[in-house]
């Protein structure tokens, strides 16, 4: 299986900060990978799929990078609504796997 | 606009059965790929099981091999899960979920089974 870790766990920011949230894994996936924003109580919602693309309907100020093993979801500007948690995914190989999750919370 | 909305989610004691089901509605159901994933209470996400659109290919978690089935019947656009030998751990919300251009673009608001004697 495909072993996903994120970093951090948890990231205090406020409103207006660029924040950037790292996601490697542990043999390469050649870009197979994508970020979900989950609110509480709520589904996860797809934000960025194949590391760059941005899904349709999500702000700009989402963006994502990397490749290999190494992998990035950027926030360029937090809005309020952004405090959440974000999780990553690979879809290279079976069992699709996800990193543990990066709690966002304001500062 | 898509709707994927799962029912079926109880609470059953270890050993037990449950049927989970996923209505879709909104864009072609027999073109995409679907997925069931978890999450138990306060942790993260778990993928389950996925079936291609036609039924002809389908993939398991080790932890759920053997003991749940992953089902579509496109005529009812709906989407199933059958569960069996269920266990403590089996607890979380259970979300249906269609790929289209990664695994898991729609998804729905998830079912809640709790497993506990």
């Amino acid at each position: 299986d495909i072993q996903m870790t994120q970093s951090p766990s948890t990231l205090s920011a406020s409103v207006g900060d660029r924040v950037i949230i790292t996601c490697r894994t542990s043999q390469s996936i050649s870009s197979w990978l994508a970020w979900y924003q989950q609110r509480p109580g709520t589904a996860p919602n797809l934000l960025i799929y194949k590391a760059s693309a941005l899904e349709s309907g999500v702000p700009s100020r989402f963006s994502g990078s990397g490749s290999g093993t190494e992998y990035t979801l950027t926030i360029s500007s937090l809005q309020p609504n952004d405090f959440a948690t974000y999780y990553c995914q690979q879809y290279y190989s079976y069992p699709y796997t996800f990193g543990q999750g990066t709690k966002l919370e304001i500062k | 606009e898509v709707q994927l909305v799962e029912s079926g989610g109880d609470l059953v004691q270890p050993g037990g059965s449950l049927r989970l089901s996923c209505a879709a509605s909104g864009f072609t159901f027999s073109s995409q790929s679907m997925n069931w994933v978890r999450q138990a209470p306060g942790k993260g996400l778990e993928w389950v099981a996925d079936i291609s659109g036609s039924s002809n290919t389908i993939h398991y978690a080790d932890s759920v091999m053997g003991r749940f089935t992953i089902s579509r019947d496109n005529a009812k656009n709906s989407l199933y899960l059958q569960m069996h030998s269920l266990r403590d751990e089996d607890t979380a919300v259970y979300y249906c979920a269609a790929a289209v251009l990664a695994t898991f673009d729609w998804w729905g608001q998830g079912t809640l089974v709790t497993v506990s004697s």
